[in-house]
């Protein structure tokens, strides 16, 4: 079993609608990294969350640290939303776990 | 901003070939990861640092080497390449020994040949 597990692993949405993605994880971490890669490569970081729920524009992430899961949601979906999302949470030697991402599609 | 650079976005190699990726980054990060990305497999740690001259193996080291010989250089090595170590190469860097974020480069694609 993957130590991080993420759901669903493609996703195809309509421009405007909600969407979630989910990471469940089974090593313990004190935190949690939401990532972003478009179609070219470039990662780019989105959320680093250790307790609760942040918000940065249309997206909104939460971790449950009891459960060991964790959320990201876009509202209002937009096609420039098309990508791969990837969470991620620290092993003990201070490395990132990775999941196998979920790729995003978000049709106009 | 962090900036994070590789040396090249794409590179074709001959098996048996000897590779250098470099990765530099410009905001005097400690810690610097080089990891490969592979279709259905993810992100895999290759190789990381916490210091100048300080390497620790991450979970695929095999056929490969690094080398941090200044703080915002980390530069890993394919001492002989083949056909399976074709994949995207990820350099990321992050600051200090706790849990902080990474920030990554462009990637390498590199194609062996």
């Amino acid at each position: 079993k993957n130590e991080v597990e993420q759901s669903p692993q493609n996703l195809t949405a309509q421009e405007g609608e909600f969407i979630t993605i989910n990471c469940s994880y089974s090593v313990g971490i004190s935190a949690l990294h939401w990532l972003q890669q478009h179609p070219g490569g470039g990662i780019v970081s989105l959320f680093m969350l250790s307790s609760g729920k942040k918000k940065h524009g249309r997206l909104i992430a939460t971790i449950n640290i009891q459960e060991k899961h964790s959320s990201l949601h876009i509202t209002a979906s937009h096609p420039r939303d098309s990508a791969v999302y990837i969470c991620a949470v620290w092993g003990s030697q201070g490395n990132l776990i990775f999941g196998k991402g979920t790729k995003l599609s978000v049709k106009p | 901003d962090v900036k994070v650079t590789q040396s090249s976005r794409y590179l074709v190699k001959r098996t048996g070939e000897k590779v250098f990726l470099e990765c530099v980054q410009d905001m005097d990060h400690e810690n610097m990861f080089w990891y490969r990305q592979d279709p259905g497999l993810g992100l895999r740690l290759i190789y990381f640092s916490y210091d100048v001259k300080m390497k620790e193996k991450g979970d695929i080291p095999e056929g490969y080497s690094v080398s941090r010989e200044k703080k915002e250089r980390f530069s890993l090595i394919l001492e002989s390449a083949s056909t399976n170590q074709t994949s995207m190469y990820l350099c990321a860097s992050s600051f200090g020994r706790s849990y902080n974020e990474q920030f990554f480069g462009p990637g390498t694609r590199l194609t062996v040949l």
